[in-house]
Formats: structure tokens, sequence, C-alpha cells
């Protein structure tokens, strides 16, 4: 996960409450990219951003929102619309130069 | 710790064996491939690529082959160690329009025997 933080690594939210995802990378890559992984299942896209102050809906942004104020910095809420929250959630971030997408080490958020 | 390994396909083999991953992708334009090993309770770490213009590439006690006919890839590890027990998948890339469009596999879970 070099360079990438995510916190909290666990998190609990009791239903109907909204809660944020921290994603933090000092690698000075431009896209930064939300997934979430489910047991079985391949990750899938939440939100992505190529540069500062752009983001782009990906397959199941339902339910969640992010911001990019930063560089460095990409934040993911998961609002009370989302119906099934509890997942895995990674943050990954990608440079210009290259069409590796690296990841760091994930958030488990569980819904009370 | 994390689910990520709930029913998944198990390759289980016996330490110093070599293993063989496979994976099918789904999309004749990919043209870029990685595979990633992911650790129970953490975020997957990039193991090796191959971009589509070939049909082998070697790491350290890794190999990936591409087969774009049958739209294969596999990941072979040498001498199996212990430390490579995880969850391996795979991740095909096209860019249309110059966006990246990611599809990840759900995985393969190696258990190394001692």
């Amino acid at each position: 996960d070099g360079g990438i933080t995510q916190s909290p690594k666990y998190l609990f939210r009791k239903e109907g409450q909204n809660v944020t995802l921290s994603c933090e990378q000092n690698l000075n890559h431009d896209a930064m990219y939300w997934y979430r992984q489910d047991p079985g299942q391949g990750l899938r896209l939440i939100y992505y951003s190529q540069i500062v102050n752009d983001f782009q809906k990906g397959d199941i942004a339902e339910g969640y929102s992010v911001s990019r104020e930063k560089k460095e910095s990409f934040p993911l809420t998961v609002t009370s619309a989302q119906k099934n929250p509890t997942a895995f959630y990674l943050c990954a971030t990608k440079g210009t130069s290259t069409d590796t997408q690296y990841f760091g080490p994930g958030t488990r958020l569980t819904v009370l | 710790g994390e689910s990520v390994g709930l029913h998944l396909p198990t390759l289980s083999v016996q330490e110093g064996d070599n293993s063989i991953i496979n994976c099918a992708y789904s999309n004749s334009a990919s043209d870029y491939f990685i595979w990633y090993k992911q650790e129970s309770g953490k975020g997957p770490q990039f193991i090796i690529d191959i971009r589509s213009n070939m049909d082998k590439r070697q790491g350290q006690r890794v190999t990936v082959l591409l087969n774009k006919t049958v739209k294969h890839l596999s990941l072979q590890i040498a001498a199996t160690q212990p430390g490579d027990s995880a969850v391996y998948f795979c991740a095909e890339n096209m860019a249309p329009g110059g966006y990246q469009k990611v599809t990840f596999g759900t995985g393969t879970k190696l258990q190394v025997i001692p």
C-alpha cells in the first residue's frame, strides 16, 4: 500500500448515520478511486477522480458521495441512503505515467 | 478478519511445489492485465502485469501467461512458500476514449501446506 493510507481500519455505524472514510496519498498520483469489496465478488467501483475538483460516478455510486478538494485526499461518505453498506472499502490511486492502480490497506465498515 | 476469501475457489499446494492460478477475462478489447495478491484483512498488492502485445512475462518467482485466443490469464508461482497464502485475483484494463475501465476477477484462494 506504500504511500496510501486509509482510516479508520474498522468503523461501526448505526443505521441512519452518515460516516466518512478517509483516503490520503503522498504518491503525487492524479487519479484516485473508491471500491467496495464483498465476499465472493470482484471489486466494484463506487467513485473515481482523475483530477482535483473533478469526480465521476462509478458502477455503484448510489448512497455514496465524495469530494476531491486536494490532490492528496479523496474522502468517501457512506450515507444513510446506502441500503447495505457493510463491506470492505478500498481506495486506490494511479499515476499518469502508469496504468496500474495501487491500493490502500482498506476500511472495514460494519452497520450495527 | 476480512472475509474476502469466503466462497472462493481454493487451491491447496505443498510448500516448495509450483502453483498455477487461472483467470478467464471477459473483454477481447482489454489491453493490460494485472495480478494482485490480497492477504486477509489487507488491501491488494500488485504482483505482476502484462500487456496484450506479450504472451509471457517473468518476475521474481512469478510468471504470467496470457492467451488472447481463449481470453485466459495464468499466474505461476515457483517454489510456493507459506507467505504466498492469500487470495489472488486478476484485473483487466481497457481504455475507451482515454478513461481506464478496470474489471476485477473474484479471486482464487491459495493455501500453502507446510
